[in-house]
């Protein structure tokens, strides 16, 4: 199993509509995870922590759920410019950060 | 603040060459790192730094690659000689510390072309 995974999509979704996707993680000792937004040809960009009572940031929720070792964001009333492939990632700790990012999930709005 | 700041923006060369990238982190950013983002993959970490000391090289390809930090601040990344599969972009980023809750911030990368 990959330490952090993600479906890469493409999620293709009507403008106003709400969609979620998760990112999975196989080290049960991961201690912060993240999401970032990465915009096309652009470095990726902090989206949000996720923390482990959840967080909500305008129409962004995220979520964590160490019992099944997932994260998920959830993005509401979606707009054109939501469209990005989303990030996450997972720190684990140890000697180094053992920060591992996923693939990316790649989220297209259609008008 | 001003952000990471990273040259070239973009670098063509033939295999078996060699090539510099440059990465000038946030002002007191002590933890630094060097990913390398292939096409439509997540961004792998290739080096991290804390001050001026290696924290992770792990998945350095070392017989070609590396990577300094003199004086924990600048940092520079080499590769010599160049493979086909090294095209890629190359990012820097930096962040105040290691630690859980301390987010990277990345700079605008290095696109590497190798033909």
């Amino acid at each position: 199993r990959k330490e952090v995974e993600q479906d890469p999509g493409p999620f293709n979704v009507p403008e106003g509509a709400t969609v979620a996707f998760n990112c999975t993680y196989s080290n049960s000792a991961s201690q912060s995870f993240f999401w970032y937004r990465q915009d096309c040809r652009k470095e990726p960009k902090l989206l949000m922590s996720v923390y482990s009572s959840g967080n909500e940031d305008g129409r962004f929720t995220a979520q964590l759920n160490r019992a099944s070792q997932y994260i998920s964001l959830l993005i509401r009333d979606s707009k054109l410019s939501d469209s990005a492939t989303y990030l996450c990632v997972v720190i684990s700790g140890g000697g180094a950060d053992g920060l591992t990012f996923g693939k990316g999930t790649h989220l297209i709005i259609q008008p | 603040e001003a952000g990471v700041a990273q040259s070239p923006r973009y670098k063509i060369i033939e295999k078996r060459q060699s090539v510099a990238f440059w990465c000038n982190p946030i002002s007191g950013h002590a933890t630094l790192y060097w990913y390398q983002q292939i096409l439509g993959q997540g961004p792998k970490l290739l080096i991290q730094f804390q001050n001026n000391g290696v924290v992770d090289d792990s998945q350095l390809p070392k017989d070609r690659f590396s990577a300094e930090r003199l004086k924990g601040v600048d940092s520079t990344l080499k590769i010599q000689p160049a493979k086909l599969e090294d095209s890629a972009v190359y990012l820097c980023a930096s962040s105040p510390r290691m630690g859980y809750q301390s987010p990277l911030h990345f700079g605008n990368g290095t696109r590497l072309t190798v033909t």
